[in-house]
């Protein structure tokens, strides 16, 4: 049973650092891993979609990263703003025929302090 | 328009009664998701449907079923509510024949009381 995780849940960190953010799963046989964003009491948001046969995709001030063979992805962004504050989740769908469905992250809190 | 549209956006209801949470999208597609989301549990699968014939169980369906309308529309039922169904609950959709990402709507709060 693929299992995804996200470590830490929550992060601080001042107004104008990069980051990155962790995504670990346990299978590799994907099909391709998504990042959302998620506000608090909203719905999700995505941010970025990387096919299996892809290692990055980029939007704007956000990149994302996969390493399928060690099973893990990152979510990098630059100069973070307050604005960027809310919860990133990610979500593998796995290799397993036509019919496979996501595996969700529980997400990680990030706060940026002005 | 919202391409996935949830229908309440919050709503309370009473243990016992039967409520329906719908879904509406714009986008096409044949895949059609419900998933809720609870602190420290995160998301997970309620019901899901690959098109207006194909009705599949996820994780939790107990004290749920659904129902695809049209390939556009997919509602949840809670046959009788119970406090431990006060959640986030969202809708899903997605296109297997483009890159396969899903598009979530903007979720319904549901409180049990």
């Amino acid at each position: 049973k693929q299992e995804v995780t996200q470590i830490p849940a929550a992060l601080s960190v001042p107004e104008g650092e990069n980051l990155v953010l962790n995504c670990s799963f346990t299978d590799s046989a994907i099909y391709n891993l998504q990042w959302f964003r998620q506000d608090p009491g909203k719905g999700l948001t995505s941010l970025l979609l990387i096919q299996s046969s892809q290692r990055e995709q980029t939007s704007g001030r956000l990149n994302a990263s996969l390493d399928k063979s060690s099973g893990r992805s990152t979510l990098y962004i630059a100069a973070s703003q307050p604005g960027d504050s809310a919860t990133y989740l990610c979500a593998v769908r796995p290799m397993t025929g036509a019919n496979s469905k996501l595996t969700f992250g529980k997400g990680i809190t990030l706060s940026v302090r002005p | 328009d919202a391409d996935v549209t949830q229908t309440p956006r919050n709503r309370i209801t009473k243990t016992g009664k039967r409520i329906m949470l719908e879904c509406s999208q714009t986008k096409g597609h044949d895949r059609m998701y419900w998933y809720r989301q609870d602190p420290g549990l995160g998301l997970r699968l309620i019901y899901y449907s690959f098109d207006v014939k194909d009705i599949n169980k996820g994780e939790i369906s107990d004290g749920y079923s659904v129902s695809r309308q049209a390939q556009a529309k997919f509602s949840l039922s809670l046959e009788s509510a119970i406090p431990n169904q006060t959640a986030l609950y969202f809708c899903a959709t997605s296109d297997p024949r483009t890159y396969g990402g899903y598009t979530f709507g903007s979720g319904t709060r549901l409180t049990v009381v």
